[in-house]
């Protein structure tokens, strides 16, 4: 069975600083990874999604994501951190046939300081 | 364009007692998924549909019930409530069989069962 790992529960960051979130999954076969952020009150938003090809994938917002298969890991970044990327973040590998079958991590959640 | 849409936004319920939890897209997909969000513990799938009349049990189905008459609705029965449950619910869609579709959320269900 996948499972994923958010070692981090929460970061602090300045407006302005670069942030990263660590992910690290644990899966059989080639993963579907994606990321989903989650502001107060809300469903979850895709940010981004790995399926195949270039290891480095672009999302929505500024972010990316770069895959490591030998790291088994999927960390996010973003140079520059705006107030507004204050949420919850959630890493996911997804299973079935399309990848829908997500096993999500913890979450990290992202305090953005003035 | 609604996307998923989730009926009631917050209930609470004593233990021992039933409810339904509605979703519903009009987006076509044929795919249709609930989770349960706990913190701490990211989303955790409770049961999953890939089309009408065909469902499946996800990681945590225990106590859950779902159906799937239709294309466009996926409820969620609760027959015996227990605190357990008490959690925050989402519904999630996708087209399914492509590994263009990723999962669409619903804005969640939030559940207190006292």
């Amino acid at each position: 069975a996948q499972s994923v790992t958010q070692p981090d529960i929460h970061i602090t960051v300045s407006e302005g600083a670069s942030l990263e979130l660590r992910c690290n999954y644990s899966y059989g076969a080639t993963p579907y990874l994606f990321w989903y952020v989650q502001s107060p009150g809300q469903g979850l938003q895709l940010l981004l999604k790995y399926f195949s090809g270039d290891t480095l994938v672009q999302g929505i917002k500024g972010f990316e994501a770069e895959f490591k298969r030998s790291q088994s890991s999927f960390n996010l970044r973003k140079p520059s951190v705006h107030w507004s990327d204050a949420a919850e973040y959630f890493c996911a590998v997804g299973a079935g046939a399309a990848g829908n079958k997500l096993t999500f991590g913890g979450g990290t959640r992202v305090l953005v300081k003035p | 364009n609604a996307g998923v849409t989730q009926t009631p936004k917050f209930q609470v319920l004593k233990t021992g007692q039933s409810m339904t939890l509605q979703c519903a897209q009009d987006m076509n997909h044929e795919y249709m998924s609930w989770y349960r969000q706990d913190p701490g513990m990211g989303l955790r799938l409770i049961h999953y549909s890939v089309g009408a009349g065909i469902t499946d049990q996800g990681e945590v189905p225990n106590g859950y019930n779902v159906s799937r008459s239709t294309t466009e609705d996926f409820p969620l029965r609760l027959l015996l409530a227990a605190p357990s449950q008490t959690s925050v619910y989402f519904c999630a869609s996708s087209l399914g069989f492509s590994d263009n579709s990723p999962l669409h959320f619903g804005n969640g269900t939030r559940l207190t069962v006292t």
